[in-house]
């Protein structure tokens, strides 16, 4: 089945600064790469996700890039501000429909005002 | 609020008690899911139901039992679980893939 890699684990960055979460996975069949931001004692809330027919995705602050012969997808956030602290997880997923999603481990992200 | 809706938020139950986490969504989303959340593993898909069908039981050991009566209620009901047990147990609908979460129930297994 699928596998999903994720790094760092954990990721300080000063105020102001670019972040950069990378994910892998394993399997080529998969066509669907979210990311979901987990702030203190709530649930995992998705921030953007890409799907295999694109490159590249911007909403604002978050980027996210897709690069299918490698299989790998990484998360953007520039200039970061102290709310963007938080787990951010990837997933990946195959096929269509309802097909459930692997997770990464997540990465901690604290950034330091 | 995420429009998915768990309670209640925190338990805390002894290994002999039987008790039963409820997730609610009015979002119209036809799938709905329990992962469990532990400290430093990924999250760990347990059930899937799509159209209140269970298609998926990722070899969850018997003592979780869910339930989906209809496509907006899904429920776990624990009995004589162990203190590796304990984590946050999520709950999340989804329409082609978008997953919402709820904020989950934390178990503490005593």
């Amino acid at each position: 089945g699928e596998n999903v890699e994720q790094h760092p684990s954990t990721l300080s960055v000063q105020e102001g600064d670019s972040a950069v979460i990378k994910c892998t996975y394993s399997d080529s069949a998969s066509n669907y790469f979210p990311w979901y931001k987990q702030e203190l004692g709530k649930g995992p809330q998705l921030i953007i996700d890409i799907r295999s027919n694109v490159g590249e995705k911007k909403d604002q602050r978050i980027a996210v890039t897709l690069n299918k012969t490698a299989k790998h997808f990484s998360l953007h956030i520039t200039e970061t501000q102290p709310e963007d602290s938080a787990v951010y997880f990837c997933a990946a997923s195959i096929g269509s429909g309802n097909t459930p999603l692997v997770f990464g481990k997540g990465t901690r992200l604290s950034v330091i005002a | 609020e995420t429009g998915v809706t768990q309670t209640p938020r925190h338990l805390v139950m002894g290994m002999t008690n039987k008790k039963s986490l409820k997730c609610e969504q009015h979002l119209g989303h036809n799938a709905m899911y329990w992962y469990k959340q532990s400290a430093k593993k990924p999250l760990e898909l347990m059930f899937v139901y799509n159209f209140k069908e269970q298609t998926e039981n990722n070899s969850v050991p018997s003592r979780f039992s869910p339930e989906c009566p209809n496509s907006s209620h899904l429920f776990l009901h624990l009995h004589t679980l162990q203190p590796e047990d304990s984590a946050l147990y999520l709950c999340a609908s989804s329409q082609d893939r978008a997953y919402t979460f709820g904020s989950g129930t934390r178990l503490t297994v005593v």
